[in-house]
């Protein structure tokens, strides 16, 4: 099983169009994250959250809005997509006891 | 400056030898630290926690110097294996930061 999914894991598309992006853990973790990794490989942080509240919002676009139905999921939503929007976006989950990190595998986002 | 700083890299070393990767971090009131290692086009997955103690695992060992806002890994006898990218992650309090990473290629 895996413990954090993430779909879907490629997803080319045009400028300006709208796109999602799911993401679902089976750990029982309370904190779930969206990470960006831009071309220069640095993993960046989006979004945190807890237990389906919002708790950081980096300096993001308001393009990129972020859902969490229940404490398993969390949902990337962008509006208009722009060329620098192209990244794979990571979603993680934390481990409350030890810190660590379970990410997904990554959804590759092209925008043409 | 970035909240943690990582060796540029990258390192290119024959099979065998021993490698050392350095980290700094900015914020004082960092908590926890973390070496994760990520294979091309694939996930960050944890390679190992740092304690302020030191510790070891196998031919890894990491070290901790809260006064110096310094983490280290040392890599010995590598592996083609351990070709990666290393990243040095610090909590703080409700967020974990990465530093960029550094990349490691071994050579047979």
């Amino acid at each position: 099983d895996t413990a954090v999914s993430q779909t879907p894991k490629y997803l080319v598309t045009q400028m300006g169009n709208d796109k999602s992006i799911k993401c679902e853990q089976n750990l029982g973790h309370d904190t779930m994250y969206w990470y960006k990794q831009d071309s220069k490989k640095f993993l960046k942080i989006m979004f945190s959250y807890n237990n389906k509240e919002l708790i950081i919002n980096e300096t993001v676009p308001n393009r990129f809005s972020p859902k969490s139905p229940d404490k398993a999921h969390l949902n990337l939503h962008i509006n208009s997509l722009e060329l620098g929007d192209s990244a794979v976006y990571f979603c993680a989950s934390r481990h409350p006891g030890t810190g660590e990190l379970f990410f997904g595998e990554g959804s590759r986002l092209t925008v043409l | 400056r970035k909240e943690v700083e990582q060796d540029p890299g990258p390192f290119n070393v024959p099979e065998g030898a021993t490698v050392a990767f350095n980290c700094t971090y900015s914020n004082s009131a960092s908590q926890s630290f973390f070496w994760y290692r990520q294979d091309c086009r694939k996930e960050p997955k944890l390679l190992m926690s740092v304690y302020s103690s030191g510790n070891e695992d196998g031919r890894f060992t990491a070290q901790l110097n809260r006064a110096s806002q310094y983490i280290s890994l040392l890599i010995r006898d590598s592996k083609l294996s351990d070709s990666a990218t290393y990243l040095c992650v610090v909590r703080i309090p409700g967020d974990m930061r990465f530093g960029a990473g550094t990349r490691l290629t071994v050579k047979p």
